[in-house]
């Protein structure tokens, strides 16, 4: 299974781009990487999923290097309510296989 | 509908009862799941159902017995549980497994 590495948490201010880094220096080809959060006491919740182009919806942005070793999700304007763990995954297996498993994350602070 | 619903809530059950939690999704996914998250640790994958069928069993101890009765309904039937086993239980579906997953509020499971 390919293994995520976080850090285990990083601080951001209210209004500032929050960028969170993952390596996944063993991923394979075919396995993508995905992005969930967990805000306290809640199930969590998926951000954003890519391959190897780099990936924008109305959350986030995903930015994957080319050698696909590593990738950063950016939240272009953090708010308060952003807090919470956030967690990079890479999918491992294919068809009825396939399945995701969490790495530690890392839990993000917004301030004030 | 884009929600994932667990019943109950919260769950207090002795060793010897024997007690389900449900997980509810009307968006016509066809894989869903059941994680169990320890405070401060990841979610961990307990099972995976694709299609109403068992795909993934995660060496889970028989004291948890999962059941799809169809598409729409998923359980997770307990019995003989130690204390350790209290968690949140974490319910999702995604479309088809290994793709983006829905995730319930959890049942938050107390075993005195």
């Amino acid at each position: 299974d390919a293994k995520t590495t976080q850090p285990t948490s990083m601080d951001c201010a209210e209004g500032r781009a929050a960028n969170l880094p993952c390596n996944h220096s063993t991923i394979s080809g075919n396995e993508y990487v995905y992005w969930y959060r967990q805000i306290h006491s809640q199930g969590p919740q998926y951000i954003i999923h890519g391959l190897k182009n780099n990936e924008t919806n109305e959350m986030a942005s995903l930015i994957i290097t080319e050698d696909r070793k590593s990738s950063t999700l950016i939240l272009p304007h953090a708010t308060l309510r952003d807090t919470a763990v956030y967690y990079c995954i890479v999918r491992v297996g294919g068809g009825t296989a396939s399945k995701l498993t969490f790495g530690t994350g890392t839990r993000l602070q917004v301030t004030l | 509908d884009t929600e994932v619903t667990q019943t109950p809530k919260h769950l207090v059950m002795g060793m010897t009862n024997k007690k389900s939690l449900k997980c509810e999704q009307h968006m016509g996914h066809r894989a869903m799941y059941w994680y169990k998250q320890k405070a401060k640790k990841p979610p961990e994958l307990m099972f995976v159902y694709s299609y109403e069928k068992l795909s993934i069993n995660e060496s889970v101890p028989s004291r948890f017995s999962p059941e799809c009765p169809n598409s729409s309904l998923l359980n997770l039937h307990l019995h003989a549980l130690q204390p350790e086993d209290s968690a949140l239980y974490l319910c999702a579906s995604s479309q088809v497994t290994g793709t983006e997953a829905f995730f319930g509020q959890g049942t938050r499971l107390t075993v005195v």
